[in-house]
């Protein structure tokens, strides 16, 4: 139980293209889902948590308007990074969480490089 | 700030060979501590919750441990297959539910 879905695994794409990424949890219901970013060696950072059909809260530092997430419904959201540059390449990664305090599940990630 | 540190950041150990890694954390209080094994290019994969001081939780050749500063996890008579990425991350008091990881510690287990 507790599977949680990211799609796509791997995204290559030119400066300046926009760029949406899928979490779905598949068996259960997520209230909350969360989207973190982890840098080689780095330890996985928080960027910004959604409720479903809620605004997102972003983390100090993460640009709101640079990463635009959308949470749906309880099984879905969705993280687009627009105009994305060299410097946004990293590895994305998304939870969900059936309740407050309750273990997240992790999908398996989104290596994202841009050219 | 809250706050996790792991140590080592990289142990090698031979298959059997038992061992523990740390996990210290400063947190606002906390309401859960978490550990998650984390495999090249895949997700963290959930382990365990620990919720208070002196809570244990096993899961085969897995142990975890909490006090009020630090967790362990205790690896028992480790194989290759437990080679992986430990991450330990705590959940701080208050009402936002992001998790603060720590850099993971890297455990590589030989034949």
């Amino acid at each position: 139980g507790a599977v949680v879905s990211q799609h796509p695994s791997r995204v290559i794409c030119k400066s300046g293209t926009s760029v949406k990424i899928e979490c779905r949890s598949l068996d259960f219901q997520a209230t909350t889902m969360f989207w973190y970013r982890q840098f080689p060696k780095q330890s996985l950072m928080l960027m910004a948590t959604s409720n479903e059909g809620s605004k997102a809260t972003y983390e100090q530092g993460v640009e709101k308007d640079k990463f635009l997430i959308n949470h749906a419904s309880l099984t879905l959201s969705t993280l687009t990074v627009t105009s994305a540059h060299p410097e946004d390449s990293s590895f994305y990664i998304c939870s969900a969480s059936g309740s407050s305090g309750e273990a997240q599940h992790f999908g398996d990630g989104t290596r994202l490089s841009i050219l | 700030e809250d706050q996790v540190t792991q140590s080592p950041e990289a142990l090698r150990l031979q298959e059997g060979e038992s061992s523990s890694l740390n996990c210290s954390y400063t947190v606002s209080g906390l309401r859960g501590l978490f550990w998650y094994r984390q495999d090249p290019g895949k997700g963290p994969e959930f382990l365990f919750t620990l919720y208070s001081a002196g809570e244990e939780k096993e899961k085969e050749r897995l142990k975890a441990t909490l006090t009020k500063k630090e967790s362990f996890l205790h690896i028992t008579a480790p194989k290759p297959e437990d080679s992986a990425t430990y991450l330990c991350a705590v959940l701080p008091g208050g009402g936002a539910d992001g998790l603060t990881f720590g850099k993971g510690t890297h455990l590589i287990i030989q034949p």
